[in-house]
């Protein structure tokens, strides 16, 4: 069955600095992967989706990587705030059946240091 | 803005009790979820709804238990609560599939205890 494999750590980083975050799946190939960011006691919140025919995608600091053979997505924040400190959760398409679905994985939590 | 709304954010049932959650969003989503979030295990889909009157179940069904009778309405409901039933639990919509949107739209989240 599918697994999403997120780092249970938490990433500790300066602010300025790029925090990267990754994710790894294994035993599918999803056609697209999302990236939602979530903030302590709230729902998640969507931030970004690719596709698995694009290798990146921007959206002003955040920067996603999408490597189909490598089974891998990298989710970058450049320039990171404090108030960029949250956990951030990788949903790749839940594989066939139920395939309007998306697959979790458990969340790595970024923590920016003023 | 998507809003999605849950009836409580913080809920306390006693065992045995039947619980519902209620969960309505004013988008016009034919596609609704529930999952439920615990430490260590992430999000888990319990069920979800494409379109009124229309259930499927997600990864971890039982004990659970869905109604769907109006397109901005999806309800969950513990039939007998338990204590392995204390949750966060969080609604989701999303339109349809051919609008060409796949994001989900998250409520704010029912933490609920069972004791």
């Amino acid at each position: 069955s599918q697994k999403i494999e997120q780092n249970s750590e938490a990433l500790n980083i300066q602010e300025g600095k790029t925090a990267t975050l990754t994710c790894n799946y294994t035993n599918y190939s999803p056609a697209y992967l999302q990236w939602y960011r979530q903030d302590p006691g709230r729902g998640p919140v969507f931030l970004l989706l690719i596709r698995e025919n694009e290798k990146e995608k921007r959206k002003e600091r955040l920067k996603v990587t999408f490597d189909t053979t490598l089974k891998q997505s990298l989710f970058h924040i450049t320039a990171s705030q404090p108030a960029d400190s949250a956990t951030y959760l990788c949903a790749p398409r839940h594989q066939p059946p139920g395939n309007n679905r998306l697959a979790f994985g458990k969340g790595n939590q970024v923590v920016v240091i003023p | 803005d998507v809003k999605v709304t849950q009836s409580s954010r913080y809920l306390v049932k006693r065992t045995g009790e039947k619980v519902f959650l209620e969960c309505v969003q004013d988008m016009d989503h034919e596609n609704m979820f529930w999952y439920r979030q615990d430490p260590g295990l992430g999000l888990r889909l319990i069920y979800f709804s494409y379109d009124v009157k229309m259930k499927e179940k997600g990864d971890i069904p039982e004990g659970y238990s869905v109604s769907r009778e109006k397109k901005e309405r999806f309800s969950l409901i513990l039939e007998s609560a338990s204590t392995n039933q204390t949750s966060m639990y969080l609604c989701a919509s999303r339109p349809r599939w051919s609008s060409g949107s796949y994001e989900q739209y998250f409520g704010p989240g029912t933490r609920l205890t069972v004791t």
